[in-house]
């Protein structure tokens, strides 16, 4: 079935370790995305792919990276955390063209708390 | 001024209501409209998607959109407690390459037996 997979669902860690958030999409989409939530706001965009060896940074300031080697794989790495990294994160993918490219299908998140 | 209002609520109706999400927008661009429910701890899905004014309607479920007034709303009919959520409207520009999608925050409903 397809469907868009997020591992930890929830992560608690101590400040100033390297943390890695995975994300892998069996939708066959080409187009992939990382967003911030916090509760009662808006979603932010913090990372976006266009497919293999395309990443680009989004509108939220974010000291995170992403790499995406494989199309399906879109994982999400912080260097050193930070309480104010504390959030949930969520990966979503969607078509690369036509209409159906605004259709953002997304995985389950992340709550990652840093103490 | 933000690109999309929306009350966050919280919106409390009993069961078998019928409940009327809205969200107001600013850029006349944005052509594609997106209403999507998220439960707690989980990720956005996908409810209703619509390409310029109209409506929509799929099941208890209608989305409007009026272009002119820019403002859009989801109607929900013969609400049920599974129907409690936070309710998140979307939308984008045809010129956008990326699909990029602008949010609002979100309405939390909940429907009480």
């Amino acid at each position: 079935e397809a469907d868009i997979y997020q591992t930890p669902r929830y992560l608690v860690i101590g400040t100033g370790k390297k943390i890695t958030l995975e994300c892998s999409q069996t939708m066959g989409h080409d187009k992939m995305y990382w967003y911030q939530q916090d509760p009662g706001m808006e979603l932010h965009l913090i990372h976006y792919s266009y497919g293999v060896n395309s990443t680009e940074k989004g509108d939220l300031s974010s000291e995170s990276t992403v790499s995406r080697i494989r199309t399906e794989h879109f994982p999400l790495t912080l260097e050193s955390a930070r309480p104010s990294h504390t959030s949930q994160y969520l990966c979503a993918s969607s078509e690369l063209t036509g209409p159906s490219s605004y259709e953002q299908y997304f995985g389950p998140g992340t709550r990652l708390t840093v103490t | 001024q933000k690109e999309v209002e929306q009350d966050p609520g919280p919106l409390s109706v009993p069961e078998g209501a019928i409940v009327s999400l809205n969200c107001t927008y600013s850029n006349s661009a944005f052509q594609y409209f997106m209403w999507y429910r998220q439960y707690s701890r989980k990720g956005p899905e996908l409810l209703m998607y619509t390409y310029s004014s109209g409506n929509k309607e799929d099941g208890r479920f209608t989305a409007q959109v009026d272009k002119s007034s820019k403002y859009i709303s989801l109607f929900i009919r013969d609400s049920q407690p599974s129907d409690s959520a936070t309710y998140l409207c979307a939308m984008s520009d045809r010129g956008s390459t990326l699909g990029r999608l602008y949010f609002g925050r979100g309405t939390q409903l909940t429907v009480w037996p």
